[in-house]
Parts: C-alpha cells; sequence; structure tokens
C-alpha cells in the first residue's frame, strides 16, 4: 500500500510570517509529486508538477523543493497572507495514479 | 471552455437506491478520473480512465461502477447506495496520464440514508 503523509495536520500562522509543510512519498517507482491548494467550498487547483530530484518550483512567495531519493518535498510559504488560508494537498504520482496525502490546513490571522 | 463539469452538486439518495454521477470536460483531455473526499481521509481514487473505452479500478472501486464511451464524458454509478458512500465526489480530468496535472470538478455531495 503506497501511503503519502503530510505533516502538520494544521497549522496557524500570523500575517507576514513565512512557513513551511513537509510531504514524505515512498521512493521507489517515483513518477511526479503535485501540490495543489484546495479553499474551502471550492475545487482543488494545482500549484507544482515535480518530476526531477532537486527540482524546485516557484509561484510568487510560494515555492517547493523536492527529494526523491529519500522520498520527501517541501512547500514554502514566504510572508503567508490571509488569502492563503487553505488545505494544501500533496500527491505521489505513480504509473497512472495519483495518491494523496491527508493535507495540511493552513489559517493565516491579520 | 467550461473546464471539467459536474452534476448535480447535491444528492440526498436512500439507501439501496441507484444513481448517476455525471462528469464532463472540454479539454480534449484523455485521462479522467473519479475521487471521493471525506474527512481526514484525503482524497481517494475510485476509478479511472486512459482513454474512451478504457477504464481501471483505484483504490475504493467497490460499490461503483464506470464508463468511457467518449472522450469529454466519464460517468459514475452507484448501483445500490449505502450509508458509507457518503461523501464528496470530485471529478478530475488531465491531458493524457495520471501523473500529469489534474482538474477538478466543483464537486458533488451525496448523502446516502
Amino acid at each position: 500500500i503506497l501511503n503519502v503523509e503530510q505533516s502538520p495536520q494544521s497549522l496557524h500562522v500570523q500575517e507576514g510570517d513565512s512557513t513551511n509543510f513537509t510531504c514524505s512519498f515512498p521512493s521507489s517507482n517515483f513518477y511526479a509529486l503535485h501540490w495543489y491548494r484546495w479553499e474551502t467550498a471550492k475545487s482543488p487547483e494545482a500549484l507544482f508538477v515535480m518530476t526531477l530530484n532537486g527540482d524546485e518550483k516557484k509561484k510568487g512567495r510560494i515555492s517547493a523543493t523536492l527529494n526523491t531519493k529519500e522520498g520527501y518535498s517541501y512547500l514554502y510559504i514566504k510572508g503567508s497572507q490571509p488569502e492563503d488560508s487553505a488545505t494544501y494537498l500533496c500527491a505521489f504520482g505513480n504509473t497512472d495514479k495519483l495518491i494523496f496525502g491527508t493535507g495540511t490546513r493552513l489559517q493565516v490571522f491579520p | 471552455n467550461a473546464g471539467v463539469t459536474q452534476t448535480p452538486k447535491f444528492q440526498v439518495l436512500k439507501t439501496g437506491q441507484s444513481m448517476t454521477l455525471q462528469c464532463a470536460q472540454d479539454m480534449n483531455h484523455e485521462y479522467m478520473s473519479w475521487y471521493r473526499q471525506d474527512p481526514g481521509m484525503g482524497l481517494r481514487l475510485i476509478h479511472y480512465s486512459v482513454g474512451a473505452g478504457i477504464t481501471d479500478q483505484g483504490e475504493v472501486p467497490n460499490g461503483y461502477n464506470v464508463s468511457r464511451s467518449t472522450t469529454e464524458d466519464f460517468p459514475l454509478r452507484l448501483l445500490s447506495a449505502a450509508p458509507s458512500q457518503t461523501s464528496v465526489y470530485f471529478c478530475a480530468s488531465s491531458y493524457s496520464r495520471g501523473t500529469d496535472t489534474q482538474y477538478f470538478g466543483p464537486g458533488t455531495r451525496l448523502t446516502v440514508l
């Protein structure tokens, strides 16, 4: 059974704080690692898809890194804003399937 | 482009009833999939399709049927609804593979009494 774990489960930060989350996944049969942003009452939206060991992706204040050999990825948010409040999902890509973690719920207080 | 659309948005069923959740995409994507989302469980793959006429099981396929007669449509059928199928169901599509970026529909909230 493929297991994708995310930590922490939830996080409360003040506006302006920087924060990061972890996604752990199997280090064998790796195809891709995805990050999605999921706001309440909406659908998940893709942030990044990473495929190579050492990949780093950036979109505005959000960035992600990938280590396929040890099976982890980090998502960083610099200078958190209230609009960053959402659940952040990672997903491990294995052949034709994505296995999702349970997410990190981020709340940013003004 | 409408993207991925799902109907209905909400549905209440009685145990034993059957129904079909509809999913359509207008992006000419080959890959389509169905997930269910339950509290504390994340998104779990029910069934997926890599192209018209081809379907396969995901992590939690029991109690659900799918077919893919066209590239655009991927309906999910509940044959005999059970309370354990109370969940939010998301349809998703991607260009060609399950490991490509997934585009999600708005979801269907299903309650089985």
